[in-house]
């Protein structure tokens, strides 16, 4: 199974920063690579597929880059709602398979 | 309103058997691929299973020959058998669509349930 690896598995940020959040896969992936985000006590939410395409109603502080190995998901302004556990996922093959998690906490 | 609504965990001793049900509303599971998706407590996801139409099923390695994925058109239901049950699938498991997607053979996940809790203690 392809492995993915997300750095930092947390950081602290303000409002207002810019967020960037790191997925490295095993293998090339092309862009078959997905974002979530989720908030304690609840289930994931889309927020990007096929590495930077922004799912519907997700605002446009958040965008994902990247390709092959290497992928990105930058939050350009940090707003209260977005602390959060922000996963990635590998939509190239069976199993698909998500990274450990990146928890963004308030500094 | 689309929804996905699980049924069917709770505690049961290792090597028992639950059925879990995600029954959808304003989306059909015999027109999408449908899968289950695990988080064990503090942990990550971890794809368990789907299933897509013409009976199309895929399997997570550690729940093959334990777990088996079905669908009632009918009553517009997914269920996830589980057999053989181990303390390591003690987990929220969530019910999902997926989405498909111009990249890559499998799926993201656009719609999630709220999930159902399945603990294997003894």
């Amino acid at each position: 199974a392809i492995q993915l690896t997300q750095s930092p598995s947390s950081l602290s940020a303000s409002l207002g920063d810019r967020v960037i959040v790191t997925c490295r896969a095993s293998q090339g992936i092309s862009s078959a690579l997905a974002w979530y985000y989720q908030k304690p006590g609840k289930a994931p939410e889309l927020l990007i597929y096929d590495a930077s395409t922004l799912e519907s109603g997700v605002p446009s502080r958040f965008s994902g880059s990247g390709s092959g190995t290497d992928f990105t998901l930058t939050i350009s302004s940090l707003q209260p709602e977005d602390f959060a556990t922000y996963y990635c996922q590998q939509i190239d093959s069976y199993p698909p398979t998500f990274g450990g998690g990146t928890k963004v906490e308030i500094k | 309103e689309v929804q996905l609504v699980e049924s069917g965990g709770g505690l049961i001793q290792p090597g028992g058997s639950l059925r879990l049900s995600c029954e959808a509303s304003d989306i059909s599971v015999s027109h999408n691929c449908m899968s289950w998706v695990r988080q064990a407590p503090g942990k990550g996801l971890e794809w368990v299973s789907v299933i897509c139409g013409g009976n199309v099923i895929y399997y997570e390695d550690s729940v093959k020959g334990r777990f088996t994925i079905s669908r009632d058109n009918s009553k517009n239901t997914i269920y996830l058998q589980m057999n053989s049950l181990r303390a390591e699938d003690t987990a929220v498991y969530y019910c999902a669509r997926d989405r498909p997607t111009r990249q890559g053979a499998a799926n993201a996940f656009d719609i999630w349930g709220q999930g159902t809790m399945v603990s294997v203690s003894s």
